[in-house]
């Protein structure tokens, strides 16, 4: 199975700030990445797709890059709703894996 | 819009059979771009992947449960049902049904999860 690292596992940042998590897959992945934001009590809720693709929908302050082993989730501009966990997923092999989770909270 | 939602038990003894099963709304789940998928989330932990189907019947299982997992489908009823058997409290999570665009390889849809706690 391919691992996903994300890191750090929580950030603290206010309204305004510019937050980057990163994702290490054990193995290359091309860009076959994807972010998924996951507020409490709901369904995570796909963001980036392709590592860099952004998901109809979705606000533009949110930005993905990277691809083999190393990639990036950026929110330019941090608002309130954006409070929550993400998680990166490979979706180059089966089984499908994801990280364990970036919380960003209210500093 | 695609909408997925769960049903099932909300509690299942140890040892018994776990079985969920996902309505699709709005859409098929007969066509042939899709992979129709069940993912858990352990309380205040990550996800884990549990397999998917496609329209024709031919299934994928996370090698981590395959011993366990059975996922079927009923197009004409436009749903998919999830079998886990011999459960322990190891089970207990959030179970999700999903739906994987197979040419973008994402998640693109999900149910609300519904919450199965294992316990005597």
């Amino acid at each position: 199975d391919i691992q996903m690292t994300q890191s750090p596992s929580s950030v603290s940042a206010s309204v305004g700030d510019r937050v980057t998590i990163t994702c290490r897959a054990s193995q290359g992945i091309s860009s076959w990445l994807a972010w998924y934001q996951q507020k409490p009590g709901k369904a995570p809720k796909l963001l980036i797709y392709a590592a860099s693709s952004l998901q109809s929908g979705v606000p533009s302050r949110f930005s993905g890059s990277g691809s083999g082993t190393d990639f990036t989730l950026t929110i330019s501009g941090l608002q309130p709703e954006d409070f929550a966990t993400y998680y990166c997923q490979q979706a180059n092999s089966f089984p499908r894996t994801f990280g364990q989770g970036t919380k960003v909270e209210i500093k | 819009q695609v909408q997925l939602q769960e049903s099932g038990p909300g509690l299942v003894k140890p040892s018994q059979t776990l079985s969920l099963t996902c309505i699709v709304s709005g859409g098929s789940n007969s066509g042939g771009s899709y992979y129709w998928s069940w993912i858990r989330q352990h309380p205040g932990r990550g996800l884990e992947w549990i397999g998917y189907i496609y329209y024709t019947g031919s299934t994928y299982y996370n090698p981590s449960l395959r011993s366990r997992v059975t996922i079927s489908v009923d197009t004409s009823k436009n749903q998919f049902s999830l079998n886990l058997s011999s459960v322990t409290a190891a089970d207990t999570a959030v179970y999700y049904c999903a739906r994987e665009n197979i040419a973008g390889r994402t998640f693109d849809f999900w149910g609300q999860g519904i919450l199965v706690t294992v316990s005597s």
